[in-house]
């Protein structure tokens, strides 16, 4: 069984924090990793689509980095806003599936 | 352009009783997904169709879940009879094909409380 580990599983910081979290994966045949976020009632949204070991993507004061080799990829916030509150997913895709397997997500809060 | 569409957003049934999702993806996306989505967990795949074809649905509780896309663009989940169990975020996705990296445009989901 494939299996994409995030953590925390949940954090909490203050407005203007900077904050980062882990998703975790077998480094073996890996095809790509999909970071998403997800407000309450709203669609997931995607973010970023890493494909290369060493990949570094930014999205505003989101990015993310990944490394291949040792199986995880980083996602920084800089300046927490209580807009960024939402569980992030990640997906990892292996090389020959389609599917994308989902971690648990890590649920931020930022507080005002 | 539209994103994904999904209705109902939110329904509250009966153990035991019928229910269905529809889901309209977005234009000219060949590919379409369900995922499950229980509290705590990550979203989880219940099926993907490349156009009106089911080709992945092997996680599909088939004795009570079924699946149709008759024309190749909208479909409907529907579980019949519903469990407690089921209580659930049914989530749809769609994507342009297997070409590239498989980004996938998710619908806000349905929630599903099975009483």
């Amino acid at each position: 069984i494939l299996n994409v580990e995030q953590s925390p599983q949940s954090l909490h910081v203050q407005e203007g924090d900077s904050t980062n979290f882990t998703c975790s994966f077998p480094s073996s045949n890996f095809y790509a990793l999909h970071w998403y976020r997800w407000e309450t009632a709203k669609s997931p949204e995607a973010l970023f689509v890493m494909t290369l070991n060493g990949d570094e993507k930014k999205k505003g004061r989101i990015s993310a980095t990944l490394n291949t080799k040792e199986g995880y990829s980083y996602l920084y916030i800089k300046g927490s806003q209580p807009e960024d509150s939402a569980t992030y997913l990640c997906a990892l895709r292996e090389g020959g599936s389609e599917k994308l397997v989902f971690g648990k997500g890590t649920k931020l809060t930022v507080n005002p | 352009e539209a994103g994904v569409v999904q209705s109902p957003r939110y329904k509250i049934i009966e153990k035991k009783q019928p229910v269905a999702f529809w889901c309209n993806p977005i234009s000219g996306h060949n590919t379409l997904y369900w995922y499950l989505q229980n509290l705590g967990q990550g979203p989880e795949l219940l099926i993907r169709y490349e156009n009106e074809e089911a080709v992945d649905d092997s996680q599909l509780p088939k004795d009570r879940f079924s699946a149709e896309r008759l024309k190749g663009v909208d479909s409907t989940l529907k579980i019949q009879p519903a469990e407690l169990g089921d209580s659930a975020v049914y989530l749809c996705a769609s994507s342009l094909g297997l070409a590239g990296y498989n980004e996938q445009f998710f619908g806000p989901g349905t929630r599903l409380t099975v009483l």
